[in-house]
């Protein structure tokens, strides 16, 4: 069963607008959630990142939303521009006991249209 | 079986010391992750490796740099080490969804 799920593979958004990229998890026990981006042929690279002890988190242009009662997170992109067209990566990890372990999405590709 | 060792369980430095924390893996893993646990802010990620002589910063990255020479090694440096580095430092490896990680260094800096 999926832990972290983003139920839409792909995403067109026009260029200025706003990209929300959504994330759903199913385990309570997740403590800090992550988000990579990936171009086609290159590693992932991380973007942003948020602990579960806040509710959201701020980086220029991308904001990362959590809202725990719902077990949704969700990564906004303002304003979105080509050069953001790649595949997003949802990311949650559980920290208890000395065992960790971080848990990906499947990813959402996000194309920004000119 | 998986296996992530970190050179030192324990550790104390004084302030300004430069600090080398390494972590080696047995697993051919191509991408290795340096955090930092504190109470009441979860585990935040410092930097991260997807290939040899390759990092990216995470979270948290100033003060720190980190060194990818083998696909096995991922070390963490504290340049000039501070009182507000004391923490638990934690090392991980992937290869696709999962992490593994390191049992940890408890890191207390005078």
């Amino acid at each position: 069963d999926q832990q972290v799920k983003q139920n839409s593979p792909s995403l067109s958004v026009q260029e200025g607008r706003i990209s929300i990229l959504n994330c759903d998890y199913t385990n309570s026990m997740f403590d800090y959630f992550l988000w990579y981006k990936k171009y086609p042929a290159e590693g992932p690279t991380f973007l942003i990142s948020i602990s579960s002890i806040k509710d959201k988190n701020e980086d220029g242009r991308f904001t990362v939303f959590l809202n725990k009662s719902a077990k949704h997170l969700s990564l906004h992109i303002v304003p979105s521009q080509p050069g953001d067209s790649a595949v997003y990566f949802c990311a949650a990890l559980t920290s208890g006991a000395g065992s960790y372990q971080l848990t990906f999405g499947k990813g959402t590709k996000l194309s920004v249209i000119p | 079986d998986v296996k992530v060792t970190q050179s030192s369980r324990y550790l104390v430095k004084r302030t300004g010391e430069k600090v080398f924390l390494e972590c080696v893996q047995d697993m051919d893993h191509e991408n290795m992750f340096w955090y930092r646990q504190d109470p009441g802010l979860g585990l935040r990620l410092i930097y991260f490796s997807y290939d040899v002589k390759m990092k990216e910063k995470g979270d948290i990255p100033e003060g720190y740099s980190v060194s990818r020479e083998k696909k096995e090694r991922f070390s963490l440096i504290l340049e000039s080490a501070s009182t507000n580095q004391t923490s638990m430092y934690l090392c991980a490896s992937s290869l696709e969804d999962t992490q593994y990680f390191g049992p940890g260094t408890r890191l207390t800096v005078l």
